[in-house]
């Protein structure tokens, strides 16, 4: 079963215009990942924010997580046209500082970026 | 560092037939996931190995799909008999043991049951 719902399903922006994908959850959590997929790569990581975090950034993205109202956002900034995929957020189950190890995955944005 | 490997990448057999997934981790990656992706769908959990041992194997539909890993590194998960609604991507995934951490995925197995 999906553990989380993605909004929105599908997002349609101009190259160097931001892109915002936001995920709930439904249980507690350890941390949340997000991941990128496309028909070259396959699924990767981008970056993981742990439960005690609210915020965190890599490059051009943006992590903000909020356990109070259990959801996450990804923001994408000055997008470009490889950033065309589809997005996942994963959420990691545990608590009290415990990975359970097992990843739980939303339905997913698919992002395409023009140029 | 070589990435997680998958065979085949496709897969195209009559139901009723038997079919196999190969998976090979990551070096030194501990724990193997395989997972299952329908189409439009976020991969869903199909097994969980620690080592050789199956520690959530929870969501793997026992009567057709068994999986294995011998020696605690490569894995096959095998389908006897297949079915329509089998038709999905199948997915490898390697992580290292300890703490908290990402899943490194492999490309894949395209299956199609007709």
């Amino acid at each position: 079963s999906q553990q989380g719902e993605e909004d929105p399903q599908a997002l349609s922006i101009q190259e160097g215009e931001n892109a915002t994908m936001n995920c709930s959850y439904k249980t507690s959590i350890n941390n949340l990942q997000w991941y990128r997929q496309n028909s070259g790569r396959g699924l990767v990581h981008l970056i993981l924010i742990r439960s005690n975090e609210r915020e965190k950034h890599s490059g051009r993205l943006r992590v903000t997580l909020d356990t109070s109202k259990k959801s996450s956002s990804l923001l994408i900034t000055a997008s470009r046209a490889a950033d065309t995929a589809s997005y996942f957020c994963a959420t990691d189950a545990g608590a009290g500082g415990t990975s359970y190890g097992k990843l739980t995955f939303g339905q997913g944005t698919i992002l395409t970026v023009h140029p | 560092e070589a990435g997680v490997v998958q065979s085949p990448r496709y897969k195209i057999i009559e139901k009723k037939q038997p079919v196999a997934f190969w998976c090979n981790p990551i070096s030194g990656h501990n724990t193997l996931y395989w997972y299952r992706q329908n189409l439009g769908q976020g991969p869903e959990l199909l097994i969980r190995y620690e080592n050789e041992e199956a520690v959530d194997d929870s969501q793997l539909p026992k009567d057709r799909f068994s999986a294995e890993r011998l020696k605690g590194v490569d894995s096959t998960l095998k389908i006897q008999p297949a079915e329509l609604g089998d038709s999905a991507v199948y997915l490898c995934a390697s992580r290292k043991l300890a703490g908290v951490g990402e899943q490194f995925f492999g490309p894949g197995t395209r299956l199609t049951v007709l």
